[in-house]
């Protein structure tokens, strides 16, 4: 079936260091790949989003590039900020639906 | 206002009381969806309806019922609320497929409900 993993959080880093969030998935054919962010108290908000293989999405700094060979859609940031702090999920889409990931809690300190 | 919104936004109830949560969107997207957010469990679809009057179950619908006589409304109800559903609920729109914005998901900002 379909699937989406990511790496377990929380995520800690300092301001200004450099992010990754890896995100596998499992699927037939190919799915379109999205990363979604959380900030606290609020609802998901799209970041990039991919829809073939090879397609490098990217927003607000962040990048993910979809991986066919290694089935792979992580996620990167060259220089974080405190404002980046939030939940963070990879989901892709078959047919009508979005299947998700469980999240990864990004803190990042001053 | 534009956009999506869920109502309420905060809900305590008690456990064997009937509870609705509303979703309203105001883009006209033919796809609305609901989902549990639970720790450990990232967002789990629960329903979810591709036009006025269509509606089909997702990963976890067993004790919830929705419905969708309008476009813009999809209301989840839960008969009889138990303490498993405790959860913060999401509604979600998307276009059509085949038009600009089919790719994207519009999240409302959730309700919270605690069933005690």
């Amino acid at each position: 079936g379909n699937s989406v993993t990511q790496m377990e959080g929380p995520v800690t880093l300092s301001e200004e260091a450099f992010l990754t969030i890896n995100c596998t998935y499992t699927a037939t054919g190919y799915p379109s790949l999205f990363w979604y962010v959380q900030y606290p108290g609020e609802g998901l908000q799209l970041l990039l989003k991919a829809t073939k293989a090879d397609d490098k999405g990217s927003n607000k700094g962040f990048e993910a590039t979809y991986r066919k060979e290694t089935t792979s859609f992580h996620l990167e940031k060259g220089s974080v900020q405190v404002s980046d702090s939030a939940v963070y999920f990879c989901a892709l889409r078959r047919t009508d639906k979005l299947i998700f990931g469980t999240g990864t809690r990004l803190q990042v300190f001053p | 206002d534009a956009g999506i919104t869920q109502s309420p936004r905060y809900k305590i109830t008690e456990t064997g009381r009937q509870v609705t949560l509303m979703c309203h969107q105001t883009w006209s997207h033919s796809y609305m969806f609901w989902y549990r957010q639970d720790l450990g469990h990232g967002l789990r679809l629960i329903y979810y309806s591709a036009a006025a009057d269509i509606t089909d179950k997702g990963e976890v619908p067993d004790g919830y019922v929705v419905s969708r006589s309008k476009t813009e409304n999809f209301p989840l109800t839960l008969e009889s609320a138990t303490r498993s559903q405790t959860s913060v609920y999401f509604c979600a729109s998307r276009g059509l497929a085949g038009g600009p914005y089919q790719e994207t998901q519009y999240f409302g900002p959730g309700t919270r409900l605690l069933v005690l």
